[in-house]
């Protein structure tokens, strides 16, 4: 079936430096890729999403870049604080019996240590 | 706006019994709403997709018989989780989508089920 590639599992990094974490998708028909951070026990936060006709798309400190034809999308978070710590998830779209739906990366864990 | 809510965010249950868990958009119609389970230290996994009116469609490996889902109104979808057993314990999340921003998921914010 198709599936959605994150890594790393864990990433640690210090105060004000930058993270990148990296997925793969496997359904060259996939159009909308967003991503998630969510802290222990709460909801998943959309934190940006991108669509398939734009190849990079910022937000603050924050970037995501989709490279079609490598099937693959990058996470970017320039300038990290102790509160960027999370999980991030990615999602990739594909074509569900009715309707579209999301299929999720394993997700990374990341640590930003002041 | 895109608010989603979600009740109980907490339930603790006897094994054998049935917990029913309610999504709602408080501020846009949802066309479908989605209900995904997520254990410790995993990923969101898809259950199943619903729209208003008719029938889930259900993941692979998802019994349908045990996960009841309602979809009644384009506000509200339900949950039931029949004959609870301790390895349905866990994190079930919903979300929901408006025709107006597709593809975009507003999610609730969870509902922690424990089945003792």
């Amino acid at each position: 079936g198709e599936n959605v590639e994150q890594h790393p599992s864990t990433l640690s990094v210090q105060e004000g430096d930058s993270a990148v974490i990296k997925c793969t998708y496997s359904d060259s028909a996939s159009n909308y890729f967003p991503w998630y951070k969510q802290e222990l026990g709460k909801r998943p936060q959309l934190i940006i999403d991108i669509r398939s006709n734009v190849g990079e798309k910022k937000d603050q400190r924050i970037a995501v870049t989709l490279n079609k034809t490598a099937k693959h999308f990058s996470l970017h978070i320039t300038e990290t604080q102790p509160e960027d710590s999370a999980v991030y998830f990615c999602a990739a779209s594909i074509e569900g019996e009715n309707t579209d739906k999301l299929i999720f990366g394993t997700g990374t864990r990341l640590q930003v240590f002041p | 706006g895109a608010v989603v809510s979600q009740h109980p965010s907490r339930v603790i249950c006897k094994s054998g019994t049935s917990v029913k868990i309610e999504c709602r958009s408080l501020d846009f119609q949802a066309t479908t709403m989605f209900w995904y389970r997520q254990f410790p230290k995993q990923s969101l996994m898809l259950m199943a997709t619903s729209n208003e009116g008719s029938k889930a469609t259900y993941e692979q490996g998802v019994e349908k018989d045990k996960f009841l889902i309602n979809h009644a109104s384009l506000t509200l979808s339900t949950l039931t989780v029949t004959s609870a057993h301790p390895e349905d314990s866990s994190f079930y999340i919903c979300s929901a989508r408006s025709e107006e921003v597709y593809n975009e998921q507003f999610f609730g914010p969870g509902t922690r089920l424990t089945v003792l």
